[in-house]
């Protein structure tokens, strides 16, 4: 069964540093991909970044980039240069492929709340 | 904003009652997913459907209906309510041939 795990309930991080969220997963399947999604206090879901799992080139998008390590089945997220918007709750997600077997739902970990200090 | 739209923003209400939430979807967007997210349980997918059909359930109560409309819009019906079903309850939508799904800002149910 798939199982998204993040370890980190809670982390801080100095406003223009890079934080790293650790995120690791358990999937049989060979096709899944992977989601980071961020929300904010007022609690809308963002969607942030994919990897596919066939991808060989680490996705980026802006100041995030997901550090994907497939034989370690991890999915870390980074983010450069902090900002004071930054402060969430940042979530891993994965998606079982092809979606058509099974539905395209994603599986969500519990999450890591991110706190950028000034 | 992600172009899905969910109503009401906020919903109170009394145990045993029921009621109904609404989605519309991306422009485009065949498919529609619903999840709850609760402290307790986090984010719990609900159900799935594209264009009209259930594709997937998961971990939805029996008190709990959902359907998708020919314009695709969705709705989802919660009935018989308990304490717990208080939660935020999220809607999503995607191109079923993409990989992202984009949520809608959610509608916070409380039950008292």
């Amino acid at each position: 069964a798939q199982k998204i795990t993040q370890t980190q309930p809670g982390m801080f991080v100095q406003e223009k540093e890079a934080v790293t969220l650790d995120c690791t997963y358990d999937t049989s399947d060979q096709s899944y991909g992977l989601f980071w999604y961020k929300q904010p206090s007022s609690g809308e879901m963002i969607f942030l970044i994919y990897q596919g799992s066939y991808d060989e080139q680490n996705a980026t998008e802006g100041r995030y980039s997901l550090n994907f390590q497939k034989a370690r089945k991890s999915a870390n997220l980074v983010i450069s240069a902090s900002q004071l918007g930054d402060s969430a709750m940042y979530f891993c997600a994965m998606r079982e492929l092809p979606f058509y077997n099974q539905g395209g739902k994603l599986i969500f970990g519990q999450g890591t709340e991110l706190s950028v200090k000034p | 904003d992600s172009g899905v739209t969910q109503t009401p923003k906020h919903l109170i209400t009394a145990t045993g009652q029921r009621v109904t939430l609404r989605c519309s979807p991306r422009s485009g967007d065949l498919s529609v997913y619903w999840y709850q997210q609760s402290l307790d349980q986090g984010l719990q997918f609900l159900i799935q459907y594209y264009n009209g059909e259930e594709r997937a359930k998961g971990n939805i109560l029996e008190r709990f209906s959902a359907q998708q409309f020919p314009d695709l819009h969705s709705e989802l019906n919660l009935s018989s309510l308990e304490l717990g079903d208080s939660a935020l309850y999220f809607c999503a939508s995607s191109v079923d041939a993409e990989e992202k799904l984009f949520f809608g800002s959610g509608t916070q149910l409380s039950v008292l």
